[in-house]
């Protein structure tokens, strides 16, 4: 069965330096997004892209963050300068169309330090 | 904002059924999801209920959506110890395009 792939499945880092995350998306799907859940926290939704361009974001999503599909299977999210408020297990999603069930990857846990 | 509320922990006996309570404050819904997310590991889509349904099953699985109260719920019949995990009822209103809300996730604990 496809699934939604990510790595790395952890990462730590210091304040200040740049993070790219990475995703596979199922391969027919359309729709991507990130979504992140700090510890203790709910599930958050972050950004929405579609035929490659961003369709929704949330206040979350500042200039900090910014996402890109560099070929026909990544999709990466970067966060510029990551602070310590960062740290949340991000997940990544792809779906096959508007409204349709979104499928989750298994996440990576950022550690910002 | 959007609202999706759920209780905190439920515990339940070994083949006992266990229902797993949401409430939502979007009327305006399209679909209302069920995420199984076992610790370490990513969220696992269970099943959905499109809005305009009362009940959906599937094997021992059981959503009943209440649109007049906005409540959703999930239950598991002949509840096992690998049902233990952390739900999450998660909303998609008709007007948030593709932006899933989350509840906060209810703990289930399965004792043999």
């Amino acid at each position: 069965e496809p699934e939604v792939t990510q790595t790395p499945s952890h990462q730590v880092t210091q304040m200040g330096q740049e993070v790219i995350l990475r995703c596979v998306p199922i391969s027919n799907h359309l729709y991507f997004y990130w979504y992140r859940q700090i510890l203790g926290q709910k599930v958050e939704f972050l950004v929405s892209f579609y035929n490659n361009e961003i369709s929704e974001k949330s206040e979350i999503f500042d200039d900090q963050f910014s996402v890109e599909r560099p070929d026909g299977s990544n999709f990466t999210l970067k966060i510029r300068s990551t602070k310590l408020e960062d740290s949340a297990m991000y997940f990544c999603a792809s779906g096959g169309g508007l409204q349709e069930t979104q499928y989750f990857g298994p996440g990576t846990r950022l550690l910002v330090l | 904002g959007e609202d999706v509320e759920q209780s905190l922990f439920l515990s339940v006996r070994e083949g006992d059924s266990s229902v797993i309570n949401c409430t939502y404050t979007d009327s305006s819904s399209t679909y209302l999801y069920w995420y199984k997310q076992e610790p370490g590991a990513g969220l696992q889509l269970l099943t959905y209920i499109f809005s305009n349904m009362d009940m959906k099953q599937d094997q021992r699985l059981t959503v009943l959506l209440n649109k007049k109260d906005k409540h959703l719920s999930l239950r598991i019949a002949d509840t096992q110890t690998g049902d233990s995990a952390i739900y999450f009822c998660a909303h998609l209103p008709n007007n948030a395009g593709n932006m899933l809300t989350f509840g906060g996730g209810t703990r289930l604990m399965v004792k043999p």
